[in-house]
């Protein structure tokens, strides 16, 4: 059974600040993942989507990066703004079309100005 | 382009009590999914539907969840009875096979 997990549980850095987050997989054999972000009370924006065959994937301060056969992905964020704090979940999608995404638990990012 | 809307936002309930909750997805989106988040925690499936077809119900707890999609657009999810445990924040997200989800906000469940 696929297992995600996300490390740290939280972090907390100051504005400007480039920092990683992490994702590990248990199964290797994944379709795709997906990288989003939560506001309190709100519901999961996707930020980013990297295919089983691609090695990173970029949007603006965002780059996020996969090595299936290590089953990791990391989520970088360039200069950290108080706006980037919020909650960020890591999903994939199991080597089958048409599964649904498995979720970790995610990590609260907080800025400070 | 309008998003993925849910209603209610908030429903609060006693428990043994029925609820329902309805999305409405994006135009187009074949694929509709109702998760559940618990605080802390990941979101987790409920029941997948593709078009009007539900293709994956295994962890939707049969015995007093149901759901239904209408013509392969609307989705109702539905807790009769309602019990404690069931408090959560119930997610409805849709997609274009196999490519970005997309979720509404949200329809946070209290269940006193």
């Amino acid at each position: 059974k696929q297992e995600v997990t996300q490390i740290p549980a939280a972090l907390s850095v100051p504005e400007g600040e480039n920092l990683v987050l992490n994702c590990s997989f248990t199964d290797s054999a994944i379709y795709n993942l997906q990288w989003f972000r939560q506001d309190p009370g709100k519901g999961l924006t996707s930020l980013l989507l990297i295919q089983s065959s691609q090695r990173e994937q970029t949007s603006g301060r965002l780059n996020a990066s996969l090595d299936k056969s290590s089953g990791r992905s990391t989520l970088y964020i360039a200069a950290s703004q108080p706006g980037d704090s919020a909650t960020y979940l890591c999903a994939v999608k199991a080597n089958q079309a048409g599964t649904a995404l498995i979720f970790g638990k995610g990590t609260t990012l907080s800025v400070s100005s | 382009e309008a998003g993925v809307v849910q209603s209610p936002r908030y429903k609060i309930i006693e428990k043994k009590q029925p609820v329902a909750f309805w999305c409405n997805p994006i135009s187009g989106h074949n694929t509709l999914y109702w998760y559940r988040q618990n605080l802390g925690q990941g979101p987790e499936l409920l029941i997948r539907y593709e078009n009007e077809e539900a293709v994956d119900d295994s962890q939707l707890p049969k015995d007093r969840f149901s759901a239904e999609r209408l013509k392969g657009v609307d989705s109702t999810l539905k807790i009769q009875p309602a019990e404690l445990g069931d408090s959560a924040v119930y997610l409805c997200a849709s997609s274009l096979k196999d490519e970005k989800l997309f979720f509404g906000s949200g329809t946070q469940l209290s269940v006193l």
